[in-house]
């Protein structure tokens, strides 16, 4: 079946460490997007990407980094210098940036630092 | 700069119906989605609505659209347990980039 594999579901990290997510989609779409949710706060957008090669800072890039090497494949990097990562991330993509605009979810990386 | 807010919560009984509001600040804004999020997964697309239209009904979900007060709400007509949920309301950003999130209301349906 189709769809956005996100891994792993549950991570916990030591301060100071940088940890990788992965995301995955065979719905052959040109774009994807991270967010990070936390509680009360909503969704707001990490990094985005329209095409393979290319991506553009969100509203909180600042202490992420991400990869666009293949159109599938979105990992994000959560590095030392983010100060508050313990949160739940959620990538997605999108067939076209116009259009509809509807976005299709992974389930999510909830990621817990010690 | 775009912003999209909710109230947080809502409680019902089962069988009632649920309103959820949302209001959006970019009035460009071509559709205007709701999104529910089931506890620890990801976001499902519910519905959406082109702005060109005031409502738009599909089986037990009503969305209406006020864009003279940029005003957006979903109901969901004989509310049952399993849609005790998250729901998001959303908006493309000005780029027609990316979307853009309410905060979300908890909705919780109590038998």
């Amino acid at each position: 079946d189709g769809g956005i594999t996100q891994s792993p579901k549950y991570l916990f990290r030591k301060e100071g460490q940088n940890v990788t997510l992965s995301c995955e989609q065979n719905l052959n779409h040109d774009a994807m997007y991270w967010y990070r949710q936390d509680p009360g706060q909503g969704l707001r957008l990490i990094y985005y990407s329209q095409i393979v090669n290319d991506f553009q800072k969100g509203d909180i890039a600042e202490g992420y980094s991400v990869s666009r090497e293949k159109k599938e494949s979105f990992p994000l990097t959560v590095t030392s210098a983010q100060k508050n990562p313990t949160a739940f991330y959620l990538c997605a993509s999108s067939p076209q940036i116009t259009g509809t605009g509807e976005l299709f979810f992974g389930e999510g990386s909830r990621l817990t630092v010690l | 700069g775009e912003d999209v807010e909710q109230s947080l919560f809502l409680s019902v009984r089962e069988g009632d119906s649920s309103v959820i509001n949302c209001t959006y600040t970019d009035s460009s804004s071509t559709y205007l989605y709701w999104y529910k999020q089931e506890p620890g997964a990801g976001l499902q697309l519910l519905t959406y609505i082109f702005s060109n239209m005031d409502m738009k009904q599909d089986q037990r979900l009503t969305v209406l659209l006020n864009k003279k007060d940029k005003h957006l709400s979903l109901r969901i007509a004989d509310t049952q347990t399993g849609d005790s949920a998250i729901y998001f309301c959303a908006e493309i950003n000005q780029a027609g980039t990316a979307l853009i999130f309410g905060k979300g209301t908890t909705l919780s349906v109590s038998s």
